[in-house]
């Protein structure tokens, strides 16, 4: 079954700090992994998208790593904003023809003063 | 500005009155397709397009119609709306012609409650 997990399913971190969000997936064939920023009551905005035989992405203070022989992708913030408090959520595409795609459930990330 | 617009962004209605939401974008974009988000899950796909009168279900269509006579407008339809309809609804549009690896726009998204 295709499958996206995200964890963890929140993070409250000081500002200044940097973290990490993780995503494992079980999606078959393997197409593409997304990166979203979802801000509360808005649309999400892609943040990278990596294929296969790309293994890190960045954007500006977000960096995106993906390791397709485990499955697993993170995205690590650097130097965390308030502005970053938000949910991100991990997408992954499969080749099936059309593009079948499965979003994660998202981390919901606090930035604090 | 390149954008997908939502009508209306919040809507309360009553069981069994059936409604539309109408999503259009600006892009010229062949694939649109609409999601419902709910508290815990991740965004599910109820219909996708991949251009004009041309339309499938995604994982979960059931009480939705959608229509695709224009490339730029891709309306979802509740014909008898149930509480279960109750959820977070977003449209996003992209590029098709193979390029898997296009950005994926999303509209703002329309909250909708059935009473």
């Amino acid at each position: 079954k295709n499958q996206v997990e995200q964890s963890p399913q929140s993070l409250i971190i000081l500002e200044g700090k940097n973290c990490t969000l993780q995503c494992n997936y079980t999606v078959s064939p393997f197409s593409n992994l997304r990166w979203y920023k979802q801000d509360t009551g808005r649309g999400p905005v892609s943040l990278t998208i990596m294929t296969f035989s790309e293994n890190t992405k960045s954007n500006g203070r977000y960096t995106a790593t993906l390791d397709a022989d485990t499955k697993q992708s993170s995205l690590h913030i650097t130097a965390s904003q308030l502005s970053d408090s938000a949910s991100y959520i991990c997408v992954v595409s499969a080749e099936t023809g059309g593009f079948k795609t499965i979003f994660g459930a998202g981390t919901r990330l606090f930035v604090k003063a | 500005e390149a954008q997908v617009t939502q009508n209306p962004r919040y809507l309360i209605t009553v069981t069994g009155k059936k409604l539309t939401v109408t999503c259009s974008q600006n892009m010229n974009h062949e694939y649109m397709s609409w999601y419902r988000q709910d508290p815990g899950l991740g965004l599910r796909q109820i219909y996708y397009s991949m251009n004009v009168e041309v339309t499938d279900k995604g994982d979960v269509p059931e009480g939705y119609k959608v229509s695709r006579k224009e490339k730029r407008n891709f309306p979802l339809i509740l014909e008898s709306p149930s509480p279960n309809q109750t959820s977070l609804y977003f449209c996003a549009s992209r590029r098709y012609e193979g390029a898997s690896t296009d950005t994926q726009y999303f509209g703002p998204g329309t909250r909708l409650t059935v009473l």
